[in-house]
């Protein structure tokens, strides 16, 4: 079985501090990896994914991850925030050649002016 | 990539009756999925919904509460049966490709309160 721990469950920073926002998995089995982002009242919307390859994946709206095998993580960052990235950020894994997605429990990002 | 609409995007319902969430993508897709999100909580995979058969269920969801339909591979329906309070979250529908990465697409969701 898969499991995903996401460090913090809220995370305040100021407009244009950079942010990292932390995720670990436990899975016995390759993963695939993903960040997603739910806006106030909407659904979830894919932020990046990791599948292969290069360990630094980039996403949309300037984010990107790291993938860390040794570590079991997938980090997610951002160099300098927006108060539009304010949102809670979910990340998730699925077992290679499974269809279940499982999520971690959720980190919201509050951006101060 | 899916784009997925779901009806109603909210509802008010009272304690007893039931409710039915509907579900559209924009294309045809392998899987779909339901998910709940309890107040302040993550996601909750509730069930798979399969095209021509029954819905497969996780643990501590069973198809009397939450019967789910798939009449074919754009449309999925969950229906929340003798509601109570604690049903009250967001559910979602979810459509993957079903191919090698897994990736799902999101509705934006079913906002339920139960008085």
């Amino acid at each position: 079985a898969q499991s995903v721990t996401q460090l913090d469950s809220q995370v305040p920073v100021f407009e244009e501090a950079p942010v990292e926002l932390r995720c670990n998995y436990s899975s016995s089995v390759s993963v695939y990896l993903f960040w997603y982002v739910q806006y106030p009242n909407q659904g979830l919307q894919l932020l990046l994914k990791y599948l292969s390859g290069s360990t630094l994946v980039k996403g949309i709206n300037g984010f990107e991850a790291e993938f860390n095998k040794s570590q079991t993580s997938f980090h997610l960052r951002k160099p300098s925030v927006h108060i539009s990235d304010t949102a809670e950020y979910f990340c998730a894994v699925t077992p290679r050649g499974a269809q279940k997605l499982v999520f971690g429990q959720g980190t919201r990002l509050t951006i101060n002016p | 990539s899916a784009v997925i609409s779901q009806k109603p995007s909210r509802d008010i319902c009272q304690r007893g009756t039931s409710l039915t969430i509907q579900c559209q993508v924009d294309s045809q897709v392998t899987m779909m999925f339901w998910y709940r999100q309890q107040p302040g909580q993550s996601l909750t995979l509730i069930a798979t919904a399969n095209q021509g058969s029954e819905a497969t269920y996780e643990s501590g969801f069973v198809i009397d509460k939450f019967p789910i339909s798939r009449p074919n591979l754009t449309f999925s329906t969950l229906t929340v049966s003798n509601m109570s309070p604690e049903d009250s979250s967001i559910y979602l529908c979810s459509a993957g490709g079903g191919g090698l990465y897994n990736e799902q697409f999101f509705g934006p969701g079913t906002r339920l309160t139960v008085l």
